[in-house]
């Protein structure tokens, strides 16, 4: 089993749809919650960072974890063509105090 | 805030050549700075972690003598990828952090073709 577990998609929906991108995870160790956005051939852009369960908002974007059932979210509303990227989660903390990344769920938005 | 810039941004080179790619944090101190590659459709696999002033850590199956980093300051690591080979060929992407439990602040990484 993986230690991180993300659809890879590709997940396409409408322009203005609500996105609900998904990952669960296996060790509880893990403190601290990243949500990254990657554009092709580009590096990740950090888009949330949370370290508590609960929900975190940023704008049009939704962090949520669940650290007893071990899943994370991301929402997006009122998606936008510009959205259309690669989206991995990345749990981490603990002893090894570095990031594991998810596969990443590829989203396209079309108009 | 939190600018990571890398260099260069695409290298060409022949087999048998040393390539050498910088990582700086523009407008903060990273303690500590890490080494990514991606190959197409995959997520990013950890290379090594490059803490300031000591050696680097690298992750189970990659070659430290042939992946050579260096963190020489608070801003600056670099990554060498020595006697480079077709095999070689990727994306390389660093990141950096302020501190433990910090976020880590990617830059807009390398695409490294040996011919």
């Amino acid at each position: 089993q993986k230690e991180v577990e993300q659809d890879p998609g590709p997940l396409s929906v409408p322009e203005g749809a609500i996105v609900s991108l998904n990952c669960t995870y296996s060790n509880s160790a893990f403190q601290y919650f990243m949500w990254y956005r990657q554009y092709s051939r580009k590096g990740p852009e950090l888009l949330m960072y949370t370290y508590s369960s609960g929900n975190k908002e940023d704008g049009r974007f939704t962090a949520q974890v669940d650290k007893s059932s071990k899943y994370i979210s991301l929402f997006i509303r009122d998606s936008q063509p510009s959205d259309s990227a690669t989206y991995l989660c990345a749990p981490g903390g603990g002893t090894a105090s570095k990031l594991t990344f998810g596969t990443g769920t590829r989203l396209q938005v079309t108009l | 805030g939190a600018v990571v810039s890398q260099h260069p941004s695409w290298v060409i080179c022949k087999s048998g050549t040393s390539v050498k790619i910088e990582c700086r944090s523009l407008d903060f101190q990273a303690t500590t700075m890490f080494w990514y590659r991606q190959f197409p459709k995959q997520s990013l696999m950890l290379m090594a972690t490059s803490n300031e002033g000591s050696k680097a850590t690298y992750e189970q199956g990659v070659e430290k003598d042939k992946f050579l980093i260096n963190h020489a300051s608070l801003t600056l690591s670099t990554l060498t990828v020595t006697s480079a080979h077709p095999e070689d060929s990727s994306f390389y992407i660093c990141s950096a952090r302020k501190g433990t439990d910090q976020p880590q602040h990617f830059g807009d990484g390398t695409r490294l073709s040996i011919l």
